[in-house]
């Protein structure tokens, strides 16, 4: 069964510090995502990536950057966190065909204060 | 770009009821369609998709889906809903070619109250 990690379920940070959220697949998926989930405003995607150091933007990637050195690790970052970006973040991964399912970790919901 | 409709933000139905949740896309080509569902306090997982052939599709836990291409919609239905069917449910689309990402709805809350 394929297991995406993702390394806190909950973090609580300060505005302004730097923020690592950390996400490990074990199924050699050639694709990884970070979304956010927002209430009423369902997933909304972050970065992508389809390879080892190869990274797109999503739909909302201000404020955001993030690492892929390893194909089964996607590192998202937050440079200097904001109470707007308070919410969950969901990691993704899938295989790299147009139709494979993605495979979601449990989530970190990430507070800043 | 493309972009999902999930018509109801929250739907309360009483056991034995029969769901059927909305779901419209905008995208003129080809698509590959997904349902997902998230039990409280569990990670977002599969219930189904289409990609092609038969467009009424056969998922998890008695749920099933039916693609009518002309109203660009992607409806998931049961025919009677179990307590345990309380989650909420997002629709998702991406481009049938090309390796692009999924694009989410906002996601229909689904309360089953005995």
């Amino acid at each position: 069964d394929v297991k995406v990690t993702q390394s806190s379920r909950y973090l609580v940070k300060r505005t302004g510090e730097k923020v690592f959220l950390e996400c490990v697949q074990d199924m050699d998926h050639e694709n990884m995502f970070w979304y956010r989930q927002d209430p009423g405003l369902g997933l909304r995607l972050i970065y992508f990536s389809y390879d080892v150091k190869m990274k797109e933007k999503g739909d909302i990637p201000e404020g955001y950057s993030v690492s892929r050195e390893k194909k089964e690790r996607f590192s998202l970052i937050l440079e200097s966190a904001s109470t707007n970006q308070t919410s969950m973040y969901l990691c993704a991964s899938s295989y790299g065909l147009y139709n494979s399912p993605l495979h979601f970790g449990n989530g970190t919901r990430l507070t800043v204060t | 770009a493309q972009s999902v409709s999930q018509h109801n933000h929250h739907v309360i139905l009483s056991e034995a009821a029969s769901l059927e949740l909305g779901c419209n896309y905008s995208y003129g080509g080809t698509v590959n369609l997904f349902w997902y569902v998230q039990y409280p306090g569990q990670h977002l997982q599969l219930l189904l998709k289409y990609f092609s052939g038969d467009p009424l599709v056969k998922g998890i836990k008695g749920f099933e889906a039916e693609f009518i291409k002309s109203k660009f919609s992607f409806n998931l239905r049961k025919p009677s809903v179990q307590w345990s069917d309380t989650a909420e449910y997002f629709c998702a689309v991406n481009a049938g070619s090309g390796n692009t990402p999924l694009v989410f709805g906002k996601g229909t809350r689904l309360s089953v109250i005995a």
